[in-house]
């Protein structure tokens, strides 16, 4: 079956720490995403990447850092920089990131919800 | 930050009724616009995308509207029914998507 995977679904970060949200894909998708959700709120982009080895911050990049080395993989690592980091994130993907046509249509995981120890 | 706004937040549906529920977003660079529906515990899952002003784009008894010169889209769900209940979020497309916080749809059988 073709989706997205994310891991963990919950996690917990202790004050100062580093925590990694892992996001794949096997749709042979060229663009990934990392979505911020907080309640009331819409989702708002962290960081996107186009191909591998490239990536752009989002909205509200500030205390994130993402790779894409892989084509399948697109990491996020909250840093201890982001000073208020709980939240549920999601990954996603689509066909490229032209817009106005269906190829940019999202496709997202089950997200990670994250929390402060 | 793009301003994407829905209304109204949440709304409460009899079995049966209709209803629709509202979109605004800005009305310039516009490239398009993508309705999600996003069901408690499981993924947001894309409904339509629509590019050209005046486009109604229809998906069983889930059907949207589009108005881009004054910047809002509508989408009506006909004869409600429990498996509707969740949330629909829009999109505002330009190079990334900016969504909105989301109309929850509750229908009560």
């Amino acid at each position: 079956d073709g989706g997205i995977t994310q891991s963990p679904k919950y996690l917990f970060r202790k004050e100062g720490q580093n925590v990694t949200l892992s996001c794949e894909q096997n749709l042979n998708h060229d663009a990934m995403y990392w979505y911020r959700q907080d309640p009331g709120q819409g989702l708002r982009l962290i960081y996107y990447s186009q191909i591998v080895n490239d990536f752009q911050k989002g909205d509200i990049a500030e205390g994130y850092s993402v790779s894409r080395e892989k084509k399948e993989s697109f990491p996020l690592t909250v840093t201890s920089a982001q000073k208020n980091p709980t939240a549920f994130y999601l990954c996603a993907s689509s066909i490229d990131l032209i817009a106005g046509g269906e190829g940019n249509i999202q496709y997202f995981g089950a997200g990670t919800r994250l929390s402060v120890l | 930050i793009l301003n994407v706004e829905q209304s109204p937040q949440s709304l409460h549906v009899q079995e049966g009724d209709s209803t629709n529920f509202t979109c605004s977003f800005p009305s310039s660079n516009f490239y398009a616009l993508h309705w999600y529906r996003w069901e408690t515990a499981k993924s947001p899952e894309a409904l339509f995308v629509m590019t050209l002003n005046g486009d109604e784009k229809k998906k069983g008894r889930i059907s949207a509207t589009l108005n881009t010169k004054e910047g809002y889209s509508y989408l009506y769900i006909k004869g409600s029914q429990p498996e509707d209940s969740a949330t629909y979020l829009c999109a505002f497309n330009d190079y990334k998507l900016s969504f909105g916080a989301g109309t929850t749809v509750t229908v009560r059988a």
